[in-house]
């Protein structure tokens, strides 16, 4: 059980480049959630998915897309990346019966030139 | 204003000291508070939850929650350098849509801790 994993776990991009963000879970969780971590602003929600099938918009979500491929997978996609993008993205999941444990990835850092 | 203020220290403490850390909110619909800790370059995991206004304590952490005041707070007893970590407050308001329960979870800064032998 390797519960929520995240690819890559480092990258480096320049301005305006295209990357997507890997994330999947094998724990049958429904909600999914894609965060971004700054120093000094805590983690803040970019995008989220309650169920397969369906995304929403968190509080950060310009200049990124996601797709819920299945139950499983839940990727982040910069089509364009920015500087201000740099920061730490971090993957969660949370199952059904739970309104507060979300577990999470062990991230991604990424440094955009 | 931010929903969920925590003063980011960094916080250093001898060990065996008692560590207090807080939060504040704006927000009065949260319904669920919660602690989690972040050891460096890992993702954060649960610690603590709580529902309503009081403490709640499990083994040497102690979570409290002032509705009134909106105000938390995470006491460790006996601090230990395992302890090093950072935390975060965090809160959620449960919402319901097409039959499924879903929440958001607001996150404060968070406060680095640094525990010494």
């Amino acid at each position: 059980n390797a519960g929520v994993t995240q690819t890559p776990k480092f990258q480096v991009l320049k301005t305006g480049q295209s990357m997507t963000l890997q994330c999947a879970q094998d724990m049958n969780h429904n909600s999914m959630y894609w965060y971004r971590q700054d120093p000094g602003m805590g983690l803040r929600l970019i995008y989220y998915s309650a169920s397969e099938g369906t995304t929403d918009k968190g509080e950060v979500p310009n200049g990124y897309n996601v797709s819920r491929l299945n139950k499983r997978e839940f990727s982040l996609r910069l089509e364009s990346a920015a500087p201000s993008q740099t920061s730490v993205y971090f993957c969660a999941s949370r199952p059904s019966g739970s309104f507060n444990e979300q577990f999470f990835g062990p991230g991604t850092r990424l440094t955009v030139l | 204003q931010k929903e969920v203020e925590q003063d980011p220290g960094p916080l250093s403490v001898p060990e065996g000291a008692i560590v207090s850390l807080n939060c504040t909110y704006s927000n009065s619909a949260f319904q669920y508070f919660m602690w989690y800790r972040q050891y460096s370059r890992k993702g954060p995991e649960l610690l603590m939850y709580t529902y309503s206004s009081g403490n709640k304590e499990d083994g040497r952490f102690t979570a409290q929650v002032d509705k009134s005041s909106k105000y938390i707070s995470l006491f460790i007893r006996d601090s230990q350098p395992s302890d090093s970590a950072t935390y975060l407050c965090a809160m959620s308001v449960i919402r319901y849509a097409g039959g499924t329960s879903y929440g958001k979870l607001t996150f404060g800064q968070g406060t680095i801790l640094t525990v010494h032998p």
